[in-house]
C-alpha cells in the first residue's frame, strides 16, 4: 500500500514564486489534511478536508490555497512564497469513522530565500 | 483554540533508561493517540486510546487515557538507541475531525 504520497521531498524557491505541493492517498479516506512543522511547534494544521469539493481554514492558513476535486488528492498551494513559509510540509489523511488515526506522507523540506 | 501541554520538551537519558512523557489538555478528549517521528520521516502512529482509564502496550511502549479524560502518558521501557527521535501526542473530540496536537517530546540517547 503506497498509503500518503507527497511530491517534491525537497524544494527551493525564490521569495515571490509559487508552487503546488502535492499529496495523493489511496485509502479513500475523505478527511485530508495539511499541516506544516516548524521547531519547537509541533505540527500546525494550514487548511483540511472533509471531502470532495470541501475545504476549510486551519490554524495558520495564510498565503496558502488548497482545493479537492477528488478523494485522493489535496494539492496545496503558496501564492507568493515568503520567507517566513520556509518549513517542513506534511499531508495526512484520517478515517474518522473507524479509527481517528492520521496517516502522513513523508513530508516536503521547503526552504524559501 | 484549543491546546494540549506536552512535556518534557526534550529528554537526554542513557540506554537503558525508562522513559516517561505526558499530554494535558483543557478539554475532553475521546481519542488520544501518540506518534513516532524519525529524522527526514512523517510522524508514524504508536499507539491509539479509546477509553478513559484504558492501558494498551506496543512493545516496550506503554500508554495510558487518563481517567480524567483530559490527560495521556507515554512509558518507554529499557530505552534503546532506535528510540530517539520526536514523540508527539495528538487529542481528538467526538465533535470534530480534527486532532489537537501537542508540540512533541525529542528523545535523545547520550551515547
Amino acid at each position: 500500500n503506497a498509503g500518503v504520497t507527497q511530491t517534491p521531498k525537497f524544494q527551493v524557491l525564490k521569495t515571490g514564486q509559487s508552487m503546488t505541493l502535492q499529496c495523493a492517498q489511496d485509502m479513500n479516506h475523505e478527511y485530508m489534511s495539511w499541516y506544516r512543522q516548524d521547531p519547537g511547534m509541533g505540527l500546525r494544521l494550514i487548511h483540511y478536508s472533509v471531502g470532495a469539493g470541501i475545504t476549510d481554514q486551519g490554524e495558520v492558513p495564510n498565503g496558502y490555497n488548497v482545493s479537492r476535486s477528488t478523494t485522493e488528492d489535496f494539492p496545496l498551494r503558496l501564492l507568493s512564497a515568503a520567507p517566513s513559509q520556509t518549513s517542513v510540509y506534511f499531508c495526512a489523511s484520517i478515517d474518522p469513522g473507524r479509527s481517528d488515526w492520521a496517516f502522513f506522507g513523508q513530508g516536503t523540506r521547503l526552504t524559501v530565500v | 483554540g484549543q491546546q494540549l501541554n506536552q512535556s518534557p520538551q526534550s529528554m537526554f537519558i542513557q540506554e537503558g533508561e525508562d522513559v516517561s512523557m505526558n499530554c494535558t489538555s483543557s478539554s475532553i478528549f475521546n481519542t488520544w493517540l501518540w506518534y513516532k517521528q524519525d529524522p527526514g520521516e512523517g510522524p508514524v502512529l504508536l499507539i491509539a486510546l479509546y477509553k478513559a482509564g484504558e492501558l494498551t502496550s506496543n512493545g516496550r511502549l506503554t500508554a495510558q487515557f487518563g481517567i480524567t479524560r483530559k490527560d495521556s502518558f507515554l512509558n518507554i521501557s529499557a530505552s534503546i538507541p532506535s528510540d530517539v527521535g520526536i514523540y508527539f501526542c495528538a487529542g481528538k473530540s467526538r465533535s470534530n475531525y480534527q486532532l489537537i496536537w501537542g508540540a512533541g517530546t525529542k528523545l535523545i540517547i547520550k551515547p
